[in-house]
């Protein structure tokens, strides 16, 4: 049974980078055609995809934070990694991360091919708060 | 990107079905049949219900479906049930290889 698990600072300071870890247990995080992804929740609001990694290094990011976000892997560990700077009390959240199954199709408009994916395993998530 | 449109509540009694829809555009649910569906419960990470549109997972209930017509997704939860009461949010593949998700409805079980 796959299992992720989030680690970090719960309290990071107005401007400082943000770090969190998700250590990933029961499967490989190398496995072809898996995206690990992060996501948030503010207190009391929705869900908010930050970014993605697919298992081939490439990194996708949601536009309203691409400039802070930089999402990392580290095989050897089985952990991947986030990292948002600049933080403000808007960051204030429930960050999860998560694992992202994915398909692979040919799109003839576009003449590329295409790696849809979606979340099947969550981790518990972990509250980080921006706060002097 | 903007986030999909979902009604924040929907109410059901006991057995009946309830609908929740999930509007978004061209450039993610009406351009590909990625659509996946989450329930969360207070405190809980979100739970993959429906994904591809209409497909659940192993283990989900058969009382949950879900379809989609042009730029709308809707999630069904037929014979309601007590446990049912909970945070939906609908999700969708974007382009970029993005990933946009709802607002989220609250679901109630009168």
């Amino acid at each position: 049974q796959l299992q992720l698990q989030e680690s970090g600072p719960g309290l990071v300071k107005p401007s400082e980078t943000l770090s969190l870890t998700c250590t990933v247990s029961g499967g490989s995080i190398s496995s072809s055609s898996y995206y690990w992804g992060w996501i948030r929740q503010p207190p009391g609001k929705g869900l908010e995809w930050i970014g993605s990694m697919y298992y081939s290094g490439s990194t996708y990011y949601n536009p309203s934070l691409k400039s802070r976000v930089t999402i990392s892997v580290d095989t050897s560990k089985n952990q991947f990694s986030l990292k948002l700077s600049s933080v403000t009390a808007a960051d204030t959240a429930v960050y999860y991360c998560a694992r992202g199954v994915s398909l692979k199709y040919y799109d003839y408009v576009w003449g590329s091919y295409r790696y849809p994916y979606w979340f099947d395993y969550w981790g518990q998530g972990t509250l980080v708060t921006v706060s002097s | 990107q903007s986030a999909l449109t979902q009604p924040p509540s929907a109410s059901g009694s006991p057995g009946q079905s309830v609908t929740i829809s999930c509007t978004g555009t061209g450039s993610d649910i009406g351009g590909y049949n990625y659509v996946s569906w989450y329930q969360q419960h207070p405190g809980k990470a979100p739970k993959l219900m429906i994904s591809e549109v209409n497909k659940r997972p192993s283990g989900v209930p058969d009382r949950f479906s879900g379809s989609k017509s042009g730029n709308t997704a809707s999630l069904t939860v037929s014979g309601l049930q007590a446990e049912d009461e909970a945070e939906y949010y609908c999700s969708s593949y974007a382009d970029s290889n993005n990933v946009v998700f709802g607002g989220g409805t609250k679901l109630t079980v009168l």
